[in-house]
């Protein structure tokens, strides 16, 4: 079975430039979640879809970040205009729903943002 | 609100030494919780996952963990540490908007 697939896996940008990452869920998984983790820390929620639906967006920063989930399959996310503060690696994770919420999210490999 | 955290950033074991990390969660409901490991420029890899019954809970790679209630806590442990052990090492608490993760101990094995 395929695993998450995210690409690109490394992305170095100016400051001021935009950039997009891409998510492909594992086949069948209706929950899609991007993470952002900051180097030396856990992975911090910024967005969770349903299908085709965000249903949690409340940590996403609205001026510059935004996200989408077209056929309710493969996610972009993206960045515009990336800022210093931005350099990060962005990681989607995919779950099937459970009763009771018990899940367990599979993780892709992330996208390392480096932005200079 | 749910919260989790991990006392001490870097742990550092000999190689054949008993590894032992630490999670503490808040939640007001029944938690489910779950350990994670990442290696260097990867993913998360799940290790193991409680979610009812049994409290001793076994993973992958040898390790285990032990959900107390009464010290909300979901330490990890592996008996004899191995080289190909080193990674990062996230707790996490799950909540109806996904995985609330603790900072994450970082494990060294001193040969």
């Amino acid at each position: 079975e395929a695993g998450v697939v995210q690409s690109p896996r490394y992305k170095i940008i100016e400051k001021k430039q935009p950039v997009a990452f891409w998510c492909n869920p594992i086949s069948g998984h209706n929950t899609l979640y991007w993470y952002r983790q900051n180097l030396g820390q856990g992975p911090e929620l910024l967005i969770r879809y349903e299908n085709e639906e965000a249903v949690d967006d409340s940590q996403l920063p609205k001026d510059r970040f935004s996200a989408e989930r077209l056929k309710g399959v493969d996610s972009t996310l993206k960045i515009q205009p990336a800022e210093l503060g931005d350099s990060a690696v962005y990681l989607c994770a995919s779950s099937v729903y459970l009763l009771g919420g018990t899940g367990e999210l599979f993780f892709g490999e992330g996208s390392r943002l480096t932005v200079l | 609100a749910q919260s989790v955290t991990q006392l001490g950033s870097h742990v550092s074991v000999s190689e054949g030494a008993l590894v032992l990390l630490r999670c503490n969660y808040s939640s007001s409901v029944p938690p489910y919780l779950f350990w994670y490991v990442q290696y260097p420029n990867q993913g998360l890899q799940l290790l193991l996952k409680y979610t009812t019954g049994a409290t001793l809970v076994k993973g992958i790679n040898g390790f285990e963990a032990e959900f107390k209630k009464s010290e909300t806590s979901f330490h990890l442990t592996k008996p004899s540490a191995h080289m190909s052990d080193a990674a990062e090492y996230f707790c996490g608490l799950r909540g109806a908007d996904g995985l609330t993760f603790g900072k994450g101990t970082h494990l060294i094995i001193q040969p």
